[in-house]
């Protein structure tokens, strides 16, 4: 139980483009979702909190207009990486929450973006 | 602000090793803390979460210990084996954060044949 996917898991986009990655909990309800980036050999770093039905909470320094995140359903959240630029280029890695004092946190399998 | 540190950066051991990776953080006042793997390229597998109220969890070959008052956890990893290599992740909620989690800086693992 308590899978999490993600599409693509890859995807080369041209700069100035846009580009959109879905983050799906497959087999429970997610009442939260967590955006993340991930630089080659460093750590995850939050982008946003993704709430069902509410406005995303982005983290310090995460521009909110770039990185659009919808969380239209309890097993869907999306994020839009807008007018891509190269230095957009990263592995993103959503995660799912349950709820209802469930604090472990799933993982989706990531997604590379690579901008030319 | 929460920082949580992993030490060593990158482990490398002959198979059969009983090793500890060790992971400490800043502000103590965490209700929980979860080890993670990563695979090259790959998404994270959670492991292990730990409570507040527990000393420690085992799973299978692994065993993780937290010391709130210290700041630390440690992650044993029994007879390893080749296919333990990854990298290692330890994670603790953010200070007045919710649920979110400040990740540390990773153990890189390699079990050598």
């Amino acid at each position: 139980g308590a899978v999490v996917s993600q599409h693509p898991s890859w995807v080369i986009c041209k700069s100035g483009t846009s580009v959109k990655i879905e983050c799906r909990s497959l087999d429970f309800q997610a009442t939260t979702m967590f955006w993340y980036r991930q630089f080659p050999k460093q750590s995850l770093m939050l982008m946003a909190t993704s709430n069902e039905g509410s406005k995303a909470t982005y983290e310090q320094g995460v521009e909110k207009d770039k990185f659009l995140i919808n969380h239209a359903s309890l097993t869907l959240s999306t994020l839009t990486v807008t007018s891509a630029h190269p230095e957009d280029s990263s592995f993103y890695i959503c995660s799912a929450r349950q709820g209802k004092g469930r604090y472990e946190q799933y993982f989706g399998p990531g997604t590379r973006l690579t901008v030319t | 602000k929460q920082e949580v540190t992993q030490i060593p950066a990158a482990l490398s051991v002959p198979e059969g090793e009983n090793l500890v990776l060790n992971c400490s953080f800043t502000d103590s006042a965490i209700y929980n803390l979860q080890w993670f793997r990563q695979d090259p390229g790959k998404g994270l597998t959670s492991l292990l979460l730990i409570q507040s109220s527990q000393r420690e969890q085992t799973s299978g070959r692994l065993n993780a210990s937290l010391d709130k008052s210290s700041g630390r956890s440690t992650l044993y990893i029994a007879a390893s084996q080749p296919g333990d290599s990854a990298t290692y992740l330890c994670a603790v909620p953010v200070t007045g954060g919710g649920n979110k989690l400040t990740f540390g800086t990773g153990t890189q693992l390699k079990v050598e044949l």
